[in-house]
């Protein structure tokens, strides 16, 4: 069974950090893109940031754009998304999902909930 | 940037009945349109990609349509668990990846 479980959400103040991970199993990791998608309280969907099967393409959403650092580790099937300089605005459950780079996203992880906040 | 706006942002049906709804592009998204549903306190799920292809497990009651601008997802008759946020997202210009704003499928 496809599954995605995230990690490392909490609570951190404006200007902290924090490092998400995202477990992956049921299918051969390094063969798939990986994408993070955020929703804040209430609101929609957002995309975040996206990274190729090997590693080698990565992209992000104007907003995080040298703040956050998305990588993997294909021997630890594990995404992550590391997250500097937060801000308020950056409150949200945060979601990883198999796929990204033209294809669809399938399946979603659970999510984490990060909360910027003094 | 392309921006989908779906409508309606609220629709309220009864079980049994058929709910339409709508997604359009600001510019052409050829078939690369995905739609899912998100139920409260759950990740969203993925009902249908390529605009009409329905994902593994997903009852034939979904269906969706369109392409360039203009999409549809159909749910032909709605069960209990079908009342929920749905979302349509396009993945053909990109970054960034862009979803519409959602509408709220409520129970009457």
């Amino acid at each position: 069974e496809l599954q995605l479980l995230e990690s490392g959400g909490g609570l951190v103040q404006p200007g902290g950090s924090l490092r998400l991970s995202c477990a992956a199993s049921g299918f051969t990791f390094s063969n798939y893109a990986m994408t993070w998608v955020r929703q804040a309280p209430g609101k929609g969907l957002e995309w975040v940031s996206a990274i190729s099967g090997s590693g080698g393409h990565i992209y992000y959403t104007d907003s995080v754009k040298g703040r956050f650092t998305i990588s993997r580790d294909n021997s630890k099937n594990t995404l992550y998304l590391q997250m500097n300089s937060l801000r308020a605005e950056d409150t949200a459950v945060y979601y990883c999902a198999k796929g990204g780079e033209y294809k669809w996203l399938d399946p979603w992880g659970q999510g984490t909930l990060v909360t910027v906040s003094s | 940037e392309i921006v989908l706006t779906q409508s309606p942002a609220t629709l309220s049906l009864s079980p049994g009945e058929r709910a339409t709804l709508s997604c359009r592009a600001s510019q052409s998204v050829s078939n690369y349109l995905d739609w899912y549903q998100q139920k409260p306190g759950q990740a969203p799920r993925l009902l249908i990609y390529d605009a009409s292809t329905r994902a593994t497990g997903i009852p034939a009651r979904f269906s969706g349509s369109g392409s360039g601008t203009d999409f549809t997802l159909t749910i032909s008759s709605l069960e209990p668990e079908d009342f929920a946020v749905y979302y349509c997202q396009q993945r053909f210009n990109w970054p960034p990846i862009t979803f519409g704003q959602g509408t709220r499928l409520e129970i009457k």
